[in-house]
């Protein structure tokens, strides 16, 4: 059962454009969402997070957005860089506890 | 500071095996939780462990077992392996357990033949 839903497998944008990663649950507990990105052979890492009572969380060109009545949130990279290329991981859980629920993953790559 | 290590790196072990996979997680770090990667599936949280007790557990067969020793290193095994265990498991640190202050390993990659 995918709680958290990633359902474009890859993205590929330009150099300087705009990233928008899309990530969709069901479990209407949730509360907690957050963004990793893992680059091969090593293991993910944080991004940026938010809880239900916002819906945006900006830290620097990274912005993530939640729409709690759609169950939608996603994360948008202005500008992209070709170090952004990774694959990013959506993620949720109750009360920002150790129980994460993930997504498939959205391969990102920047074209220069 | 060093990272969470695990070890080993890759795995390669016959169907009906048992395997074990250890983890070290960051200086300081109570939690350890692990969770496996296969392609299509994302991560899926196994277990978490604080302070040497299974604290949660996710929807994984009984052949998937771990504990923690008072050093905070903790260790995963699973027995009588099926291709189907064949994937990438990642163990993740942190003081508290919360998702935001984890800090991933780089992952055993386990092949099963």
């Amino acid at each position: 059962d995918q709680q958290v839903k990633q359902n474009s497998p890859s993205l590929s944008v330009q150099e300087g454009r705009i990233s928008i990663l899309n990530c969709d649950y069901t479990n209407s507990m949730f509360d907690y969402f957050l963004w990793y990105k893992k680059y091969p052979a090593e293991g993910p890492t944080f991004l940026i997070s938010i809880s239900s009572i916002k819906d945006k969380n900006e830290d620097g060109r990274f912005t993530v957005f939640l729409n709690k009545s759609a169950k939608h949130l996603s994360l948008h990279i202005v500008p992209s860089q070709p170090g952004d290329s990774a694959v990013y991981f959506c993620a949720a859980s109750e009360d920002n506890n150790n129980d994460m629920r993930f997504g498939a993953g959205t391969r990102l790559t920047v074209k220069p | 500071k060093a990272g969470v290590t695990q070890t080993p790196r890759y795995l390669i072990k016959t169907r009906g095996q048992q395997v074990t996979l250890s983890c070290s997680p960051i200086s300081g770090h109570r939690s350890v939780s692990w969770y496996q990667q296969t392609p299509g599936q994302g991560l899926q949280f196994l277990f978490e462990y604080f302070s040497e007790t299974q604290r949660n557990k996710g929807n994984f067969p009984g052949r998937f077992s771990g504990r923690q020793f008072s050093n905070s290193r903790s260790e995963m095994n699973v027995s009588t392996l099926e291709l189907g265990d064949s994937a990438l498991y990642l163990c993740a640190s942190s003081q508290s357990g919360t998702g935001s202050g984890y800090t991933f390993g780089s992952g055993t990659r386990l092949t099963v033949v």
